[in-house]
């Protein structure tokens, strides 16, 4: 059985630096596409990026190009998002994804739970 | 404001048919397979339908999904209380280059 299973909410501060996890299990981790998608609390979704854990290939949104950064570690079948310095706009929940197939034609069969990450001072 | 085109709302009584539309342009639903997900109230969303009409397993097939020219549509048969969630479309985008969501439309079963 697939699962992605996220790390839990986090609080922080502006300026702060964060990083959360999504791992996976139930299939060939680096034989998969992995991604994130972003939705603020209330409003729709948003498509941040996706990564090729077999070569570490990662394809990022324009929007998120540069204020985040997609990793992943194949040895505990991880995924990661992280940030350098949080924005009160950051406030959302994301979500994990297995993504099938490319960023053009692909989609995402498999998600997370979501993680809440909320910016405050 | 996405570039792909849903309406906010849809409603519809137990047992009736329902359609969402989802409308782009030729940079993308015209170009690209459309996709469907389902995200149930505090719920992380779910694949409904995948490249325009295919049914992953385990969906039922009251669910179906269809294209034509710069347009899609999802329709729901047999509605069921448990169907009232958000629904989302998505596609590539050439112009933005970059995979688009519709703004979602809230199903209510009344």
């Amino acid at each position: 059985e697939v699962q992605l299973v996220q790390s839990g909410a986090e609080v922080k501060k502006p300026g702060e630096s964060l990083k959360i996890s999504c791992k996976v299990s139930g299939y060939i981790f680096s034989s998969y596409w992995i991604g994130w998608v972003r939705q603020v609390p209330g409003k729709g979704l948003e498509w941040m990026g996706i990564l090729y854990p077999g070569n570490s290939d990662t394809r990022y949104s324009p929007s998120f190009q540069g204020q985040v950064t997609i990793s992943a570690d194949k040895s505990i079948s991880t995924a990661y998002l992280q940030w350098s310095s949080l924005k009160a706009s950051d406030t959302a929940i994301y979500y994990c994804g297995r993504h099938k197939g490319s960023s053009k034609m692909g989609y995402f069969e498999y998600w997370g739970q979501g993680t809440l990450v909320t910016v405050s001072s | 404001q996405s570039v792909l085109t849903q309406p906010p709302s849809a409603s519809g009584t137990p047992g009736q048919r329902v359609t969402i539309s989802c409308f782009g342009s030729s940079s993308n639903i015209g170009s690209y397979p459309v996709h469907w997900y389902q995200q149930l109230p505090g719920t992380a969303p779910k694949l409904l339908i995948y490249s325009n009409d295919q049914r992953p397993s385990g969906v039922p097939d009251r669910f179906s999904g269809s294209k034509s020219g710069a347009s899609a549509s999802l329709a729901i048969s047999g509605l069921q209380s448990e169907d009232e969630a958000d629904y989302y479309c998505s596609a590539w985008d050439d112009n933005l280059n970059d995979q688009v969501f519709g703004g979602g439309t809230k199903l209510t079963v009344l």
